[in-house]
């Protein structure tokens, strides 16, 4: 089974901290994408990688900014923490492009 | 870039009724679309897809129609049961310039009522 792992289920953090969110994959996936979900508004895409080191904007990346070092490991950060980036995280991979995506279990970021 | 819309944002129905999703997307060049189901507390979870050189596909209870002319999917579930009841997203993959971006629309929340 595919399984992809993030780093924490629940987070607080103050405002202005710098916050790292993890996530790996152990199915050697080309794609991994962060998203952000909030009610009402689905998944909102932050940041796409298609492989080690190259990355794409998605719809929402102002605030943040992402790491990919090596294929199973994709990293959020958040520069400097704001309250309105109080959200659920979502972190998945497919295997290439228009397969099926996996997603993590989600990370529910509190900014206080 | 992909812009999906995603409706009804709520949906309840009686058990053993039919429930029907819709979404449109912009980008005429997408051509993998594919369905996710949330439950409470977890990552979404793929439960069908199409590719655009297809107009249906089927299993059994879920089906998924496609008109690529209008820009249009849906998703259809029969015999609603009680199990169904989550948080349905719909997505659009494969448009132009696309390295394997995958857009998602606002998600419905159905709810099957015993």
């Amino acid at each position: 089974d595919v399984k992809v792992t993030q780093s924490s289920r629940y987070l607080v953090k103050r405002t202005g901290e710098k916050v790292f969110l993890e996530c790996v994959q152990d199915m050697d996936h080309e794609n991994m994408f962060w998203y952000r979900q909030d009610p009402g508004l689905g998944l909102r895409l932050i940041y796409f990688s298609y492989d080690v080191k190259m990355k794409e904007k998605g719809d929402i990346p102002e605030g943040y900014s992402v790491s990919r070092e090596k294929k199973e490991r994709f990293s959020l950060i958040l520069e400097s923490a704001s309250t309105n980036q109080t959200s659920m995280y979502l972190c998945a991979s497919s295997l290439y492009g228009e397969t099926e995506a996996f997603f993590g279990q989600g990370t529910r970021l509190t900014v206080v | 870039g992909e812009n999906v819309e995603q409706h009804p944002s709520t949906l309840s129905v009686q058990e053993g009724d039919s429930a029907v999703i819709k979404c449109t997307y912009s980008d005429s060049a997408s051509n993998y679309f594919p369905w996710y189901k949330q439950e409470l507390g977890k990552g979404p979870q793929l439960i069908i897809d199409i590719r655009s050189n297809v107009g249906e596909k089927k299993d059994q209870r879920i089906a998924v129609t496609l008109n690529k002319t209008a820009k249009h999917f849906s998703l259809h579930i029969t015999e609603t049961q009680p199990e169904d009841s989550a948080v349905y997203f719909c997505a659009a993959s494969g448009g132009s310039g696309n390295t394997g971006k995958l857009i998602f629309g606002q998600g419905t929340t159905l709810q099957v009522k015993p």
